[in-house]
């Protein structure tokens, strides 16, 4: 149980043009998800806290502008990154909360050319 | 601020022999402590997790020790496999769900 799915797996795209990642926990229902960021050889970088049916909160130095969550149920939640740029190329990793710990998706390669 | 680390960026064994990987956080009053394995490309998986009200915990092939005292985790794995091979992070529970991820330790096992 507690399976969580993302797509696509790995993205290419051109700088300027904006990609939406999703985030399906597919066995449970996730009121809170979590976006992280992870550059090679680092850890996971909390980005923001996506809860189901309002606005996500995001930590400092995150741009919501840049990076647009949204959670419309309590299965999905998507991350689109705006008009992007080739440092936004990275890893992103989404998790659904379960009671105390967080199950965690397989990842989205980033890449902006 | 309050983070959490790890001692060792990259341990190196022998296959068969046991790992030792370690991490310190500094919020004393953390009281859930989580181990992820995170295998290349892939996202983090649950190993084992402890409560502060514990100081061992046991899994398969794994133990996980809490020293409050000094505020340090360590995580044992038992006769490391080449499958064992990964990056590891221990993580705080900071409350409301929210994780905070040590530096991570890439273990490497020599066959």
């Amino acid at each position: 149980g507690a399976v969580v799915s993302q797509h696509p797996s790995r993205v290419i795209c051109k700088s300027g043009t904006s990609v939406k990642i999703e985030c399906r926990s597919l066995d449970f229902q996730a009121t809170t998800m979590f976006w992280y960021r992870q550059f090679p050889k680092k850890s996971l970088m909390l980005m923001a806290t996506s809860n189901e049916g309002s606005k996500a909160t995001y930590e400092q130095g995150v741009e919501k502008d840049k990076f647009l969550i949204n959670h419309a149920s309590l299965t999905l939640s998507t991350l689109t990154v705006t008009s992007a740029h080739p440092e936004d190329s990275s890893f992103y990793i989404c998790s659904g909360a379960g009671e105390e710990t967080q199950y965690f998706g397989p990842g989205t390669r980033l890449l902006v050319l | 601020g309050e983070s959490v680390g790890l001692h060792l960026p990259t341990l190196s064994v022998q296959e068969g022999d046991n790992s030792i990987i370690n991490c310190a956080y500094s919020n004393s009053a953390s009281d859930y402590f989580i181990w992820y394995k995170q295998e290349s490309g892939k996202g983090p998986q649950f190993i084992i997790d402890i409560r502060s009200n514990m100081d061992k915990r046991q899994g398969q092939r794994v133990t996980v020790l809490l020293n409050k005292t000094v505020k340090h985790l360590s995580l044992q794995i038992a006769a490391t496999q080449p499958g064992d091979s990964a990056v590891y992070f221990c993580a705080e529970n900071m409350g409301g769900g929210k994780l905070i991820f040590g530096q991570g330790t890439e273990l490497s096992v020599k066959p």
